[in-house]
């Protein structure tokens, strides 16, 4: 199984909610990361989790809020999100460390609308 | 880590190779070189790296000059599934560091 799935496909939310995307990967694979995307642009890293601790965080807004739970999940809490957080919302997992970490699998996204 | 060039899109006939070239004329020796596309409303999916010897699996091949200031990935036989952007990316294998950044890639229109 080479598959990260994430989970709603798509999100409609107002700036005062609170909602949560979900991934998950069952690869054995013990990096797991967040990537945003805006429309025509490449994806930029939000997140690195590594044995299922925050490795990385490329100064996100603390209204973006990552979990992970277990080496298999993945989560990004979402809070009082502004219009221009609206993006896709890309979940990675690799093999931990050296030439392994650029091998990543993406899932699909959840493309988020903040209104 | 070393920069990329890339053409910004190219166009392929279907069935025929495709040669997407990456300019890194700055890489260093511990650098590898990894391919990246993504198709239109998909996540990226891994294609192939290397660091000095040519590649070649199921999906496409890599050719590194032997001065590693450029590559090419090719694609053997393009099918319209094959339309993309690609991104050529340098990194170090460093074990500590996960950080893959994507530059603006090559898009890839390939055409009956």
């Amino acid at each position: 199984d080479t598959e990260v799935t994430q989970t709603p496909k798509h999100l409609v939310m107002g700036m005062t909610n609170k909602k949560s995307l979900k991934c998950e990967q069952h690869m054995g694979h013990r990096a797991m990361y967040w990537y945003k995307q805006k429309a025509k642009k490449p994806p930029e890293l939000m997140f690195v989790y590594s044995y299922e601790k925050l490795s990385i965080n490329e100064s996100v807004p603390s209204r973006f809020s990552p979990e992970c739970p277990n080496s298999s999940l993945l989560n990004l809490h979402l809070h009082a999100l502004q219009p221009e957080d609206s993006a896709l919302y890309l979940c990675a997992s690799s093999q931990e460390g050296g030439i392994f970490a650029y091998e990543q699998y993406f899932g699909p996204g959840t493309r988020l609308t903040v209104t | 880590d070393a920069k990329t060039t890339q053409p910004p899109s190219m166009d392929c006939a279907e069935g025929r190779a495709a040669n997407l070239p990456c300019n890194h004329s700055t890489i260093s020796g511990n650098e590898y070189v990894y391919w990246y596309r993504q198709i239109h409303s998909q996540g990226p999916q891994y294609i192939i790296h290397g660091l000095k010897n040519n590649e070649t699996n199921e999906m496409a091949s890599l050719i590194i000059t032997e001065d590693r200031k450029s590559s090419t990935l090719i694609l053997p036989h393009a099918t319209l599934r094959d339309t993309a952007v690609y991104y050529c990316i340098v990194r170090v294998a460093n074990s500590n560091d996960y950080k893959l950044s994507f530059g603006a890639g090559t898009t890839v229109t390939v055409r009956a």
